[in-house]
């Protein structure tokens, strides 16, 4: 079985700077999909980004960018200029295949301060 | 288009009471899942539905919680002698399937048993 491990409950930024949030996963799969999730008050989960495990080259959107490394098992989130907007719950998960169960972390609330 | 949506969106229940919770997915969407979220803790699986594949309960956590979909297209969690413990917001997701394995949230509905 897969597990997520997200250890930092709580961190918080001032607007435009930068914050990286961590997460480890543990698997014995090779082939395998990384998210990360964001939740605001609203509920809706709302994708990130995605890494699939077999692409070396980090993914990056916009300011949203993650720092893969498949053997220490580490996929961790770093936002550039941070906005008042990123202020949410964020989740990392992993997809062993596609049509397989996501498996979630236990979350980060991120705080954005003016 | 339209995303995935879930009816209703609050749901008060007395305890013992049974509940059934909707959700209705994107259009052409194969794929089906239902996730229990506690407060303040990650997604749960719940089910999965594939296509008319025989769908993947193991997530289901007593005999009380059962689902149906009726082909491709709406689902329906049941819940039944509800217990305080059964109080979270349950998420739906779909997702095309195959090589497209993205699942996309509905907004979710937030269940509370006294």
């Amino acid at each position: 079985a897969q597990t997520v491990t997200q250890s930092q409950p709580e961190m918080s930024v001032q607007e435009a700077e930068t914050v990286t949030l961590s997460c480890t996963y543990d698997t014995s799969e090779s082939n395998y999909y990384l998210f990360w999730y964001k939740q605001p008050p609203s509920r809706q989960m709302i994708l990130v980004i995605r890494q699939e495990a077999y692409k070396q080259q980090n993914a990056t959107e916009n300011r949203f960018s993650v720092n893969f490394q498949k053997a220490a098992k580490s996929f961790s989130l770093k936002i550039s200029d941070s906005q008042l907007g990123d202020t949410a719950m964020y989740f990392c998960a992993f997809l062993k295949t596609s049509g397989s169960r996501l498996t979630f972390g236990e979350g980060t609330q991120l705080t954005v301060n003016p | 288009g339209a995303g995935v949506s879930q009816s209703p969106s609050n749901k008060v229940t007395e305890k013992g009471k049974d509940v059934e919770l909707r959700c209705d997915p994107i259009s052409g969407h194969t794929a089906l899942y239902w996730y229990r979220q506690r407060l303040g803790q990650g997604l749960e699986f719940l089910i999965y539905f594939q296509g008319n594949s025989a769908p993947d309960k193991s997530g289901l956590p007593s005999d009380r919680f059962s689902a149906e979909r009726t082909g491709e297209s709406v689902s329906t969690l049941t819940i039944q002698r509800t217990q305080q413990e059964d109080s979270a917001v349950y998420l739906c997701a779909s997702s095309l399937g195959g090589i497209d394995y993205e699942q996309y949230f509905g907004p979710g509905t937030r269940l509370t048993v006294t």
